[in-house]
């Protein structure tokens, strides 16, 4: 069964440096999705795009972000310049023109 | 803003039927969904409904939708252990792509 993949599984690295998060989204699908989970908080969006554009992003997801889909495959999220509170699970999502997105299993990226 | 309420807890014995419930406040929402989160995993989405629909079965899981109520919930019958996870309700409103998420509840299966 297709599924989304995304690496590394686990992050760790030092405030203040740069950070991709990358993602195979399932082939086919149109839509990508980077949402993100605190630890013990709800999972909440970052930014969807559609048509090689940013469709619409979140409050949270501010000039320190950017998204980019370098090739046919990959889906990747930036983080220039890592804060402590960017710790979480990152987790990308695709869907085809039906209504269900489907997520990878989720980076985990620890700021120290 | 939107907002989606979830109960964070519920214990139930192997073989009952589990309910999870779910209420979220924009009206526009035209998708609603149920996602699964097994530890160290991502969110499996497990089933949604259309905002016209007030019933979804698939298995051994029945969704039912009160639109007037703003309320969503997820019935599992038979629940066996592997149901144990957290349980994610999520909406999508209208125009929109995003889902929004509750904070999620964690069903407990013990024998």
């Amino acid at each position: 069964e297709p599924e989304v993949t995304q690496t590394p599984s686990h992050q760790v690295t030092q405030m203040g440096q740069e950070v991709i998060l990358r993602c195979v989204p399932i082939s086919n699908h149109l839509y990508f999705y980077w949402y993100r989970q605190i630890l013990g908080q709800k999972v909440e969006f970052l930014v969807s795009f559609y048509n090689n554009e940013i469709s619409e992003k979140s409050e949270i997801f501010d000039d320190q972000f950017s998204v980019e889909r370098p090739d046919g495959s990959n889906f990747t999220l930036k983080i220039r310049s890592t804060k402590l509170e960017d710790s979480a699970m990152y987790f990308c999502a695709s869907r085809d023109t039906g209504p269900g997105a489907f997520f990878g299993q989720g980076t985990r990226l620890t700021v120290v | 803003g939107e907002d989606v309420e979830q109960s964070l807890f519920l214990s139930v014995r192997e073989g009952d039927s589990s309910v999870i419930n779910c209420t979220y406040t924009d009206s526009s929402s035209t998708y609603l969904y149920w996602y699964k989160q097994e530890p160290g995993a991502g969110l499996q989405l497990l089933t949604y409904i259309f905002s016209n629909m007030d019933m979804k079965q698939d298995q051994r899981l029945t969704v039912l939708l009160n639109k007037k109520d703003k309320h969503l919930s997820l019935r599992i019958a038979d629940t066996q252990t592997g149901d144990s996870a957290i349980y994610f309700c999520a909406e999508r409103g209208g125009g929109y792509n995003k889902l929004i998420f509750g904070a999620g509840t964690r069903l407990a299966v013990h024998p």
